[in-house]
């Protein structure tokens, strides 16, 4: 168990909905990251924040937004599903002044029918 | 702005034999090295970490790494692969944020490993 948590582990959807994951770090973990992770396109970085700013950005769509709250859980919200969306959806959290090393939740699983 | 290269995105190696999964970084700072495991349908567990200390890293399962400066390399090694060793492997490379107080991280392509029995 790396102490993460993501919920839901599993959600169905339509396209054209929205959706919203949520992960709660690892206490003490300032810093939250999420991932998406599909069979074409792999592992992609989405969204990095740190204790409630954005720090950095990857390969985010402009449908999908993320924060992180004043007590260090995010969410990352998705919306106007489209079928390309269905992928595993990772959250990893880090402390601040280690060396990098991500402590990853088990995913949200997130299929758009 | 650092990078990871992973050689190979599959190696296919009998079970007993040695496995070799090739991992080439380029940073401009001293960077903060890793191998993650991802076994079907979990989430990625550290495997080893290098953070500047001893270059030769020993991880879980018996897994290690070499840092080699010179050629920016962190192969990960097993002596003897087990099916259980079957999983996707991702070479990591973080250095520190430029505001500070965070750790900016950057994942190779990953490596799929199969094992024959």
């Amino acid at each position: 168990d790396s102490g993460v948590t993501q919920t839901p582990k599993h959600l169905i959807t339509a396209t054209g909905q929205r959706v919203t994951l949520r992960c709660s770090p690892r206490s003490g973990d300032l810093s939250v990251y999420w991932y998406q992770q599909s069979l074409d396109q792999g592992l992609q970085f989405l969204i990095q924040y740190y204790n409630g700013e954005e720090r950095a950005k990857g390969n985010i769509l402009e449908r999908f937004s993320a924060q992180q709250f004043p007590d260090l859980h995010s969410e990352l919200n998705l919306s106007s599903l489209e079928l390309g969306d269905s992928a595993l959806y990772f959250c990893a959290s880090s402390v601040r002044t280690n060396t990098g090393e991500l402590f990853f939740g088990e995913g949200s699983r997130l299929t758009v029918l | 702005a650092q990078s990871v290269t992973q050689l190979d995105s599959h190696v296919s190696v009998s079970e007993g034999t040695p496995v070799l999964l090739r991992c080439n970084y380029s940073s401009s700072y001293s960077p903060s090295l890793f191998w993650y495991v991802q076994h079907p349908n979990k989430g990625l567990q550290l495997l080893l970490k290098y953070t500047s200390a001893a270059t030769l890293v020993k991880g879980i399962n018996g897994f290690e790494a070499e840092f080699k400066k010179s050629e920016t390399s962190f192969h990960l090694t097993k002596p003897s692969a087990h099916m259980s060793d079957a999983a996707e492997y991702f070479c990591v490379v973080s250095v520190p944020g430029v505001s500070g107080g965070y750790q900016k991280v950057t994942f190779g392509t990953g490596t799929k490993l199969q094992v024959i029995p």
